[in-house]
């Protein structure tokens, strides 16, 4: 399959460690990118590449992959994370974009 | 400083032609290190992926959307276009321009602009 499958919801106390999963056949062979989406924003990237964060993002981000799956974890979860989070990747063609269907964080 | 701005009527009438341009400023779209994308994005929904122009001209597409869409550019206003045809209510989105650079990644977002199909 070439679509990219998230857990539509995800919360996490204050000041604790969240991982956020994207599963699909593409991951295999693509890296995907992570975005933090808020309300009435554009998304704006936080993870790309193997694990690479963008000027201005903070430690506490960080990626990983293993097979068909990656991952964005947050480890100390403050306040302001909470948004909706998407991965994206090349589908297997190559030629294609895919996003996965979104993870909306809440930290309590 | 990359800036993307997207343009066009922010209601459609079902059966028309969604058009949309984004005017990138602050660098060129003939870079060959880049792609230029289109994203949408439905009230309360995920997002979608339109489908991009190389600077060769080359176009890439959604597979669901293939046949109602055409992206172009004009390098001369350093401009893209997106013309999406046969819209329906479900076509109602923001509607993002953006580049991509290395593997999927979209670096760069315009603000977005809503567009609706009503009658």
């Amino acid at each position: 399959s070439s679509e990219l499958t998230q857990d539509p919801a995800v919360s996490v106390a204050l000041g604790q460690t969240v991982s956020i999963t994207c599963q699909g056949d593409s991951l295999r062979s693509f890296y995907a990118t992570w975005y933090q989406q808020k309300p009435g924003q554009a998304p704006v990237v936080v993870i790309y590449g193997k694990n690479n964060r963008p000027s201005g993002i903070p430690g506490r981000f960080s990626g990983s992959s293993s097979g068909n799956t990656t991952s964005l974890t947050i480890t100390g979860a403050q306040a302001e994370d909470e948004a909706d989070y998407y991965c994206n990747s090349r589908d297997i063609s190559g030629n294609h974009l895919r996003f996965g269907g979104g993870t909306k964080l809440t930290v309590l | 400083q990359l800036q993307l701005q997207e343009s066009g009527p922010g209601l459609v009438k079902p059966s028309e032609t969604l058009s949309l341009t984004c005017s990138v400023s602050g660098g060129s779209i003939s870079s060959i290190s880049y792609y230029w994308n289109w994203i949408r994005q439905p009230p309360g929904k995920g997002l979608e992926w339109i489908g991009s122009i190389y600077y060769s001209g080359s176009t890439y597409y959604n597979p669901s959307l293939k046949s109602r869409v055409t992206i172009s550019a004009d390098t001369s206003k350093n401009q893209f276009s997106l013309k999406l045809n046969s819209v329906t209510a479900a076509d109602t989105a923001v509607y993002y321009c953006a580049r991509q650079s290395a593997g999927s990644t979209i670096d760069h977002w315009g603000q977005g602009t809503l567009v609706i199909v009503s009658s």
